[in-house]
């Protein structure tokens, strides 16, 4: 079984400023997911990869296979990124999710 | 938006009863997901199913059960209700041929709330 860790668990920081968020997993995957909920609680799936790197806007997320290890940047942060991040895994030969607890990111104008 | 459909988005409910959530997939995605997210927990699977067949089950209790029908929306039913069981349930779906690469989009969930 998988066993999915996140840090920080609750990240507090100045708009404009540089956040990093990691993730790392214990057994091999086939992918690993980087989502996002909203204080209403709605989730919403941000990028998912199993190499390498991608890009969204503002948001990079890049994963080392062989370290097991994810991270989550956000670049130029502003309040409206302030929500809940949650790092998921899929692990070979099946479909479903196992989560990281989240972290919970504010940003402070 | 994510295509995916959940109804109803609160259910309120006493302790013992019996509820069914709906989830309707988004357009041409065969493969629907429940998870449940509390408060001691954080989000864990419970079952998937693929057009119409289980595929998977995690930690689903047994007064728990789920379907897909054959216009792929399913349905959670859960009985005799225990006040643990409240929690936001979500449902998600994946398309094409369920491949392990499949990014799963989330329906925007229902609160459970047991009294």
């Amino acid at each position: 079984k998988n066993e999915v860790e996140q840090s920080p668990q609750n990240l507090t920081a100045q708009e404009g400023e540089f956040i990093t968020i990691n993730c790392s997993y214990s057994v091999g995957i086939s992918a690993l997911h980087w989502l996002q909920q909203h204080p209403g609680g709605g989730i919403v799936s941000l990028f998912m990869l199993s190499s390498g790197k991608k890009k969204h806007g503002r948001l990079i997320a890049t994963i080392n296979i062989q370290e097991k290890h994810s991270s989550l940047h956000i670049t130029a942060s502003h309040p409206r990124d302030s929500a809940v991040y949650i790092c998921a895994v899929t692990d070979f030969g099946n479909e479903k999710l196992t989560f990281g607890t989240g972290t919970r990111l504010t940003i402070i104008p | 938006d994510s295509g995916v459909t959940q109804t109803p988005k609160h259910l309120i409910t006493a302790t013992g009863q019996r509820v069914t959530l709906r989830c309707s997939p988004r357009s041409g995605d065969l493969s629907v997901y429940w998870y449940q997210q509390s408060l001691d927990q954080g989000l864990q699977f419970l079952i998937q199913y693929y057009n119409g067949e289980e595929r998977a089950k995690g930690n689903i209790l047994e007064r728990f059960s789920a379907q897909q029908f054959p216009d792929l929306h399913s349905e959670l039913n859960l009985s005799s209700l225990e006040l643990g069981d409240s929690a936001l349930y979500f449902c998600a779906s994946s398309g094409g041929l369920g491949g392990t690469y499949n990014e799963q989009f989330f329906g925007p969930g229902t609160r459970l709330t047991v009294l």
